[in-house]
């Protein structure tokens, strides 16, 4: 079936700019989550939603960095006026048992480069 | 100390060869644990979960011992395609789905 889809793969940015990166969740799955990997580094939590919960936002580095999820499916990452610091690549993951194994499925991921 | 830590390798294997990785976790809450593994430039992967009595798929193995909070991964017999980086995860124990990844053991297998 589908995997997480993850849409742009590729962006290039002003310092300064706002973006917009896209998550489409396996079909059925009810936890999305974001995550950030810097050029060498470990995953870095963003933020999680689960169903109709209030979203754990607790690893979001900043108020630039905000998320929603619409109808509990697609959900997009907003970065205002980009920073240099947030070059990195994105990653989208969707769990279908987030309170039991919890297994997630990551999407591509966007590269996201500030300029 | 780092919620879970990995030796980061990297570790050079000759085509094979059998290889073990290490991982510990500090969160003694925490109830399920996997390990992915990341291509250069691509996203984790799951590999296998890991359960309480110890897990086989094919040349992998996993065992998870909860009285040390350490976790281990041994690769049979390894092939240049098993070369990537192996990340072990953990989830938050009492914080429901989110998940802890450490920072990775690379592994190079050569011919």
């Amino acid at each position: 079936g589908a995997g997480v889809s993850q849409s742009p793969s590729n962006k290039v940015t002003e310092k300064g700019k706002d973006v917009e990166l896209r998550c489409d969740p396996i079909s059925g799955h009810t936890a999305l989550y974001w995550y950030r990997q810097s050029l060498g580094q470990g995953l870095e939590f963003l933020i999680y939603f689960q169903g109709n919960s209030a979203p754990d936002k607790s690893g979001l580095p900043s108020d630039r960095f905000s998320a929603e999820r619409t109808g509990g499916s697609v959900s997009t990452l907003t970065i205002q006026r980009t920073q240099q610091e947030d070059s990195a690549v994105y990653l989208c993951a969707s769990s279908l048992d987030p309170g039991g194994r919890n297994e997630q499925y990551f999407g591509p991921g966007t590269r996201l480069t500030v300029t | 100390r780092k919620e879970v830590e990995q030796d980061p390798g990297p570790f050079n294997v000759p085509e094979g060869a059998t290889v073990a990785f290490n991982c510990t976790y500090s969160n003694s809450a925490s109830q399920s644990f996997f390990w992915y593994r990341q291509d250069c430039r691509k996203e984790p992967k799951l590999l296998m979960s890991v359960y309480s009595s110890g897990n086989e798929d094919g040349r992998f193995t996993a065992q998870l011992n909860r009285a040390s909070q350490y976790i281990s991964l041994l690769i049979r017999d390894s092939k240049l395609s098993d070369s990537a980086t192996y990340l072990c995860v953990v989830n938050k124990g009492n914080q429901g789905g989110k998940l802890i990844f450490g920072q990775g053991t690379e592994l190079s297998v050569k011919p």
